[in-house]
């Protein structure tokens, strides 16, 4: 079985400060790392993914993610936060031997960056 | 490459009814899954299909169904309506269906039961 828990539902952060959003996972073999963003209205845009390889995965419009096995945790990380990227974040994992169809998402985590 | 679409976007419809969602996979890719999402449950998966054949279930009732046609376009249907299965019902589509690959999503179609 494979499970992600997202501990934030919502996340506030000022404009230009660092941000991070949680997220932490449980599988069975080694994991797939998956983020998403949905815009109101939107479906989920891909941001990043962690196959395997170097721990610090870098995506879309300057997202990046660590992978830290130990703790089982793929953390979504932005240096300086954009107003524009307000919106609601999902973190999802697949099994190293699930297929791309069945990916498991966690809650969500409502991103709120202020002026 | 134009995107995965869903159509129709909106519905509206009673209890009881059934209605049917389609979605157009990405030219090329393969795999279609179905996902409903709710305030309450998130993102919940419905089902995957590939090649034409259901490769993967969620855990809903038989109320719920889909299929896949050779062209890889899929339709997901829900017979006798429940207040509970308003929802926006995602699809999503992958290229070869492997592990490693990501998801593209299509926009939604929001249905609201009555």
């Amino acid at each position: 079985a494979q499970s992600v828990a997202q501990p934030e539902d919502q996340v506030n952060v000022a404009e230009g400060n660092p941000l991070t959003v949680k997220c932490t996972y449980s599988v069975s073999g080694n994991p797939y790392l998956f983020w998403y963003v949905q815009y109101p209205n939107r479906g989920l845009q891909f941001l990043l993914k962690y196959i395997t390889g170097d721990n610090l995965v870098k995506g879309s419009y300057g997202f990046e993610a660590e992978f830290n096995k130990s703790q089982t945790s793929f953390h979504l990380k932005k240096p300086s936060a954009l107003v524009s990227d307000s919106a609601l974040y999902f973190c999802a994992v697949r099994d190293y031997n699930t297929n791309a169809g069945k990916s498991t998402f966690g809650d969500g985590t409502t991103l709120t960056v202020k002026p | 490459k134009a995107g995965v679409t869903q159509t129709p976007r909106y519905l509206i419809k009673t209890r009881g009814q059934q209605v049917t969602l389609s979605c157009s996979p990405i030219s090329g890719h393969r795999s279609v899954s179905w996902y409903q999402q709710t305030p309450g449950q998130g993102l919940q998966f419905l089902f995957e299909y590939f090649s034409e054949t259901q490769r993967n279930k969620g855990n809903f009732p038989g109320r719920f169904s889909g299929r896949q046609f050779s062209n890889s376009r899929s339709e997901m249907n829900v017979s006798t309506l429940e207040l509970g299965d308003s929802a926006l019902y995602l699809c999503a589509s992958s290229s070869s269906g492997g592990g490693t690959n990501e998801q593209f999503f299509g926009p939604g179609t929001r249905l609201t039961v009555l």
